[in-house]
């Protein structure tokens, strides 16, 4: 069965930068992409971006663009989200989903990251 | 950005009641339109795509419906497990996919 399992939670200080996996299994990997969500408290879910899982194309949401970065290792069938010069602002659940053949059929666990001082 | 308006945010409902929840987005998607619906600490779960057709394995108590801008997703009678959130989300533009607000049912 699908399964996407995301890294544990994360404390970071403003302007660091947050790594957050995401390890596909039971599918082939390079054949869906994947999308990354976030939540922050109180707030609905907001779009991050998107890495093919074939060839590691990417598409980032504008707002975003200049810190952020989307990574995949085919190897381990790992997608990774690189966040920069993080605020409080970033404070979140982080989703990873795969992007099945219309929309995103199955997410991670999410990951909680906080930035605080 | 394609905006989606969901409503209500919450409601109030008792296990049998028929529950209908609204997505409005602010141009017409063609029915790329799917549904969720997330429990507190876990992954949202697709109930539905293409504005209607049910996901595998999701009971068919849930319906979705509509077309052009205005898209509903009904609970025909509501069940002790669908207390949650339910969100919408638009993939006509997927960049960027948008979603709705978010709707929590409650007992």
């Amino acid at each position: 069965q699908v399964n996407l399992v995301q890294s544990g939670a994360e404390v970071k200080k403003p302007g660091a930068s947050v790594r957050v996996s995401c390890k596909a299994s039971g599918y082939m990997f390079t054949s869906y992409g994947i999308t990354w969500v976030r939540q922050a408290p109180g707030q609905g879910l907001e779009w991050l971006g998107r890495i093919s899982g074939y060839n590691g194309n990417t598409n980032y949401a504008q707002r975003f663009q200049g810190r952020i970065s989307m990574t995949t290792d085919t190897a381990t069938s790992t997608a990774y989200l690189d966040l920069r010069t993080l605020t409080f602002d970033d404070t979140a659940i982080y989703y990873c989903a795969r992007i099945g053949l219309t929309t995103t059929d199955y997410w991670g666990q999410g990951t909680l990251v906080t930035v605080s001082s | 950005d394609i905006q989606m308006t969901q409503s209500p945010s919450s409601l109030s409902a008792s296990v049998g009641d028929r529950v209908t929840i609204s997505c409005r987005a602010s141009q017409g998607i063609s029915n790329s339109l799917a549904w969720f619906q997330q429990k507190p600490g876990t992954a949202p779960k697709l109930l539905l795509f293409a504005a209607s057709r049910l996901e595998d394995g999701v009971p068919s108590r849930f319906s979705g419906s509509g077309s052009g801008t205005d898209y509903t997703l009904t609970i025909s009678s509501l069940q002790p497990e669908d207390f949650a959130t339910y969100f919408c989300q638009q993939y006509y533009d997927r960049t960027p996919l948008t979603f709705g607000g978010g709707t929590k049912v409650e007992i």
